[in-house]
């Protein structure tokens, strides 16, 4: 099994719908990351977290809402979708020994 | 905000040529990563490389981090269809600061 897992793996919705994205991560680690991917412009931060109370701001977190319910768990929120954040979106989840970022597979988001 | 460039964007080579990647910042980082992306995955660690001047061998890739800790190359000798994918660099300050990828197609 994975040992990071992201729900839905593609998902289509309209502006202005609220839309939830899930990770879950069996790796037993502290660090979850939120990352947006667009081509030609890498992955870039949006929030993270190094334990259940702690949530921090990434590079491009306007727009986003972020909800640490466990270790394992790490939820991404669009409260009102716009099309520009039509992107690929992965979790990851890292060790402080060596920072090895682990990856999702991603969720590909289409808004219309 | 720290960028982490990357050279070339594109790449599409034969079977057996030789190439480099590289990851070019005005910053210094205390280590910088690379990590390879298949398509429909997630980037998957490659290698870190932390002192000036390291070189790192993984078989047929070479990694070198910059004396000065702030750019870093990728080689990869004899290029095999395995080898498509995108790579990306990742500088570590407090957090991982990506580059903007190098996408690599190898034709038999």
């Amino acid at each position: 099994d994975a040992d990071v897992t992201q729900t839905p793996r593609n998902r289509i919705t309209k502006t202005g719908k609220r839309i939830m994205l899930e990770c879950s991560q069996t790796k037993g680690h502290d660090r979850m990351y939120w990352y947006r991917q667009d081509p030609g412009l890498g992955l870039r931060l949006i929030y993270y977290s190094f334990d259940v109370k702690d949530i921090n701001k990434g590079e491009i977190s306007d727009g986003y809402s972020v909800s640490r319910q466990a270790q394992a768990k790490f939820s991404l929120s669009l409260e009102s979708a716009i099309p520009n954040q039509t992107a690929l979106y992965f979790c990851a989840t890292s060790d402080p020994i060596g920072e090895t970022q682990y990856f999702g597979p991603g969720t590909r988001l289409l808004v219309l | 905000t720290q960028l982490l460039e990357q050279s070339p964007q594109f790449l599409s080579i034969q079977e057996g040529e030789n190439l480099t990647v590289y990851c070019n910042s005005s910053s210094v980082f205390s280590s910088l990563q690379w990590y390879r992306q298949e398509p429909g995955e997630g980037p998957v660690l490659l290698v870190t490389v932390v002192t000036g001047g390291e070189v790192k061998k993984l078989k047929r890739l070479t990694f070198q981090f910059g004396d000065a800790r702030k750019d870093s190359s990728l080689h990869i000798t004899a290029a095999q269809p395995g080898d498509t994918g995108l790579y990306l660099c990742a500088g570590d300050t407090d957090k991982l600061i990506f580059g903007t990828g190098t996408r690599l197609q190898v034709f038999p």
